[in-house]
């Protein structure tokens, strides 16, 4: 199946700096991206939707200009989390849509654990 | 706007014993219905998706799901787990915009 792959895996960082995580499809073209947040023994929350040559599309309640998103091309998509606190460490997935799959499904990345001392 | 519920947070059960995750979800329009496994600190697996047709839906790892739309349900189940089925179990529906939105998860302690 289609491959998601996310980096870093882990990331530790001061409060007040900024952290870019990529989320890549490796081997096919996703012209829409999705970035989820989860919190420890929690479900996913859907954070925005990520299309490629466009701006993003925020849920509720999800801060934009915390949490850039940018989808420069079909394979490369980008979460950085700007002036980052510690209420902002979370585990990061990202997953993307291959236009050529079977309908509905989703192809997930691994995950990025974000902790902000 | 579907919303799910996962009517367990927490199944214990024995090496070789059957399982049955509960799943309810709501939606106002047509859904795409799905099951995913996550192992710890990683990402999401899909072990089966319910888009039409038959409503048992047979997936990887021996999983099967029914899709019930009287009961708007969509129970998980195996008839013999293993000691890897132990993960976290999310239930999710989309209205066919590929926007997921997820069950809180049920954890599955295979023990033996």
């Amino acid at each position: 199946g289609a491959v998601v792959s996310q980096h870093p895996s882990w990331v530790i960082c001061k409060s007040g700096t900024s952290v870019k995580i990529e989320c890549r499809s490796l081997d096919f073209q996703a012209t829409t991206m999705f970035w989820y947040r989860q919190f420890p023994k929690q479900s996913l929350m859907l954070m925005a939707t990520s299309n490629e040559g466009s701006k993003a599309t925020y849920e509720q309640g999800v801060e934009k200009d915390k949490f850039l998103i940018n989808h420069a091309s079909l394979t490369l998509s980008t979460l950085t989390v700007t002036s980052a606190h510690p209420e902002d460490s979370s585990f990061y997935i990202c997953s993307a849509r291959d236009p050529l799959a079977g309908t509905g499904e989703l192809f997930f990345g691994e995950g990025s654990r974000l902790t902000v001392l | 706007a579907q919303s799910v519920t996962q009517l367990d947070s927490q199944v214990p059960v024995f090496e070789e014993a059957p399982v049955e995750l509960r799943c309810n979800y709501s939606s106002s329009v047509s859904v795409y219905l799905f099951w995913y496994v996550q192992y710890p600190n990683q990402g999401l697996q899909l072990l089966l998706k319910y888009l039409s047709g038959s409503t048992l839906v047979k997936g990887i790892n021996g999983f099967e799901a029914e899709f019930n739309k009287s009961q708007t349900s969509f129970h998980l189940r195996k008839p013999s787990v293993h000691i890897s089925d132990t993960a976290e179990y999310f239930c999710a529906v989309s209205g066919g915009d590929y926007k997921l939105s997820f069950g809180a998860g049920t954890t599955v302690t295979v023990r033996a």
